[in-house]
């Protein structure tokens, strides 16, 4: 399964809250991605690492924003979570070029 | 930018059925091609990928993909289907040429239920 784990699994919280998601993996991989998953949608990029303090914006990067400062560690934080954020959000890493997923994690924004 | 379509949203199909779920993509030069599969409430996992060579590709579980570029397709299929198939199939195009984040561009999903 790559190593990769996600915390929390589900989250529920309100509007205007920030939100802070933590993929973790062991196996040292440069590359990691998060996405969100929602129906009809299959998987959008919202930003994704190239290593420590390296990060760039992926095609739905409004509203979100990461941070890196371990190899292990991506954090993905919603600054003042919104409805339209309620979603499945994936964390991947790449290994040989190509990506395996963690987990999940739910989070619904009431 | 490059897109891809899974034509196919919903799928219902009996045991022992044939498969076959298409996927196109949009780019006309050099793709890298891959099938996800997520099982009910779990992760996606790697069914098989494309990179080069023979364009009929196997993967797990008995599942198996032809890449056509003249089609620009890459149709997953498995001769026989299993109720423990019933999953959600995502296809995903990567273009080496402009990637150095090596990112995926993902399909909407076909959800496929196999009735036992």
């Amino acid at each position: 399964d790559a190593g990769i784990t996600q915390s929390p699994r589900h989250k529920v919280t309100e509007t205007g809250t920030p939100v802070t998601l933590r993929c973790h993996q062991t196996e040292n991989h440069r590359y990691m991605y998060w996405y969100r998953q929602d129906p009809g949608h299959g998987l959008r990029l919202i930003h994704y690492s190239y290593g420590v303090k390296d990060t760039d914006k992926g095609e739905v990067s409004d509203g979100y924003s990461v941070s890196r400062s371990k190899t292990e560690d991506f954090l993905l934080t919603l600054e003042s979570a919104t409805s339209s954020q309620t979603s499945v959000y994936f964390c991947a890493i790449s290994e040989s070029y190509t990506q395996y997923f963690g987990p999940g994690t739910r989070l619904t924004v009431l | 930018a490059q897109s891809v379509s899974q034509h196919n949203h919903h799928v219902i199909l009996s045991e022992a059925a044939s498969l076959e779920l298409g996927c196109n993509y949009s780019y006309g030069g050099t793709v890298n091609l891959f099938w996800y599969v997520q099982y009910p409430g779990q992760h996606l996992q790697l069914l098989l990928k494309y990179f080069s060579g023979d364009p009929l590709v196997k993967g797990i579980k008995g599942f198996e993909a032809e890449f056509i570029k003249s089609k620009f397709s890459f149709n997953l299929r498995k001769p026989s289907v299993q109720w423990s198939d019933t999953a959600e199939y995502f296809c995903a195009v990567k273009v080496p040429s402009n990637n150095a984040g090596n990112m995926l561009t993902f399909g909407g999903g076909t959800r496929l239920m196999v009735k036992p």
